[in-house]
């Protein structure tokens, strides 16, 4: 019941192109739904996060996408550059009683290509 | 230059090695944490400390010994380790222990066990 699962494993997108990753948990404590972004040889780094109050969430090209009534929520990655090739994980929590205990997903490695 | 610093970068031990792994972070944050990072699974949280406080404890083996002299440092002790336990070790702090305190994390220890 704790487990984040994350599709697709791996993405090609074309530069300009959209990428979209996937996220399901079926925890329903979960109240906040994290991106980091983790770049070969760094560490994750916080992308964008959610929480289940609001359907959408938009920063810069980056747009998380959130459906509570199917426990899912999905990262979507406008005009794809080269620069964005990275991987990207998703991740659960609780506000409130979880402490920052993170559940993370498996992670989607993206490259895009020129 | 990241605000949370690992070394060594790299190491190689033998089962019968002991050695440390050090943490330092520089954000003057509250709370440290341990992550192990292995290929196409979860990040694993593995020790949390909260004002040099341990506050989780991951169910991890023994053989691994955390230490948090202050709340700007941190250790990770390693003796007879198994070849499974080779991995990506990642530090990370917050600034406080709420789901929505991101992590920032180091650029992590990759451990080879021989």
């Amino acid at each position: 019941q704790q487990q984040v699962k994350q599709s697709p494993q791996s993405l090609i997108v074309q530069k300009g192109g959209i990428s979209i990753i996937n996220c399901a948990y079926e925890n329903t404590a979960f109240d906040y739904f994290p991106w980091y972004q983790q770049f070969p040889g760094k560490g994750p780094a916080l992308l964008i996060a959610i929480r289940p109050d609001v359907s959408e969430k938009k920063e810069g090209r980056f747009t998380i996408s959130f459906n509570k009534s199917a426990k899912q929520f999905s990262l979507h990655i406008m005009d794809s550059q080269p620069g964005d090739s990275a991987t990207y994980f998703c991740a659960a929590s609780m506000l409130t009683g979880g402490g920052n205990k993170l559940t993370f997903g498996t992670g989607t490695q993206l490259k895009v290509e020129l | 230059e990241t605000g949370v610093t690992q070394t060594p970068r790299h190491l190689v031990m033998g089962m019968t090695n002991k050695k440390s792994l050090k943490c330092e972070q520089h954000l003057g944050h509250n709370a440290m944490y341990w992550y192990k990072q292995s290929a196409k699974k979860p990040l694993e949280l593995m020790f949390v400390y909260s004002l040099e406080e341990r506050v989780e404890n991951n169910s991890v083996p023994s053989r691994f010994s955390p230490e948090c002299p202050n709340s700007s440092h941190l250790f990770l002790h390693l003796h007879t380790l198994q070849p499974e336990d080779s991995a990506l070790y990642l530090c990370a702090s917050s600034r406080g222990t709420g789901a929505n305190s991101p992590l920032h994390f180091g650029n992590g220890t990759r451990l080879t066990v021989t």
